[in-house]
């Protein structure tokens, strides 16, 4: 299995709601990402585990709650979003060592009305 | 923040020709990397370059790293439709696991049937 799972592929969620994202990957990485990718520009680092730990949280507002229950899953809990966090939310993993290369998942199209 | 620039935005060619994209840092790198996104989709990883390589080659894919210059560059030959895509270069400033990686702004490559 070389695939990054992230499910579901598509959301619309108002303001007031609770949901969440969510990615697998069996391909033993200990590293996942959650990236934040609003149309025409580059993907965004919002959170980094490491070894089922969060290692980096490049000041994501608290409306976003990562969570990391296993080496193999990792989700984002959603809760009261603005309509500018209407973006399409990829999930990575890597490896690390000379095998740096990070796999994409294909992504959660998030609309918040 | 982003990393860098990537020149050109947008660049349309016909089948059959070569493409480059070039891609511009600012801090030290590690490695850096290209990956490939067709619209809408997730990230594909397409080749990884070390801080003390200058050149590597993936069948049509040739990428070259100048790093008193901080910059990259990405030539893609014998094109064809299906590469037709955006391309991001993104810096590691490590090898560890969970080592942030950076894009730049990316490449819009049209290639014409």
């Amino acid at each position: 299995d070389t695939e990054v799972t992230q499910t579901p592929k598509h959301l619309v969620m108002g303001m007031t709601n609770k949901k969440s994202l969510k990615c697998e990957q069996h391909m033993g990485h200990r590293a996942m990402y959650w990236y934040k990718q609003k149309a025409k520009k580059p993907p965004e680092l919002m959170f980094v585990y490491s070894y089922e730990k969060l290692s980096i949280n490049e000041s994501v507002p608290s409306r976003f709650s990562p969570e990391c229950p296993n080496s193999s899953l990792l989700n984002l809990h959603l809760h009261a979003l603005q309509p500018e966090d209407s973006a399409l939310y990829l999930c990575a993993s890597s490896q690390g060592g000379r095998k740096g290369g990070y796999t994409f998942g294909s992504g959660t199209r998030l609309t918040v009305v | 923040s982003q990393q860098g620039e990537e020149d050109p935005q947008a660049l349309s060619i016909q089948e059959g020709e070569n493409a480059t994209m070039n891609c511009s840092y600012k801090t030290s790198i590690n490695n850096l990397q290209w990956y490939r996104q067709n619209s809408g989709r997730g990230l594909v990883h397409l080749i990884l370059i070390r801080s003390n390589e200058r050149e590597k080659h993936s069948g049509r894919l040739r990428v070259t790293l100048d790093t008193s210059k901080k910059s990259s560059s990405l030539l893609i030959t014998a094109s064809r439709a299906a590469d037709t895509a955006s391309y991001f270069c993104a810096t590691a400033g490590g090898e560890t696991s969970g080592s942030r990686l950076t894009f730049g702004e990316g490449t819009q490559l049209t290639v014409n049937p």
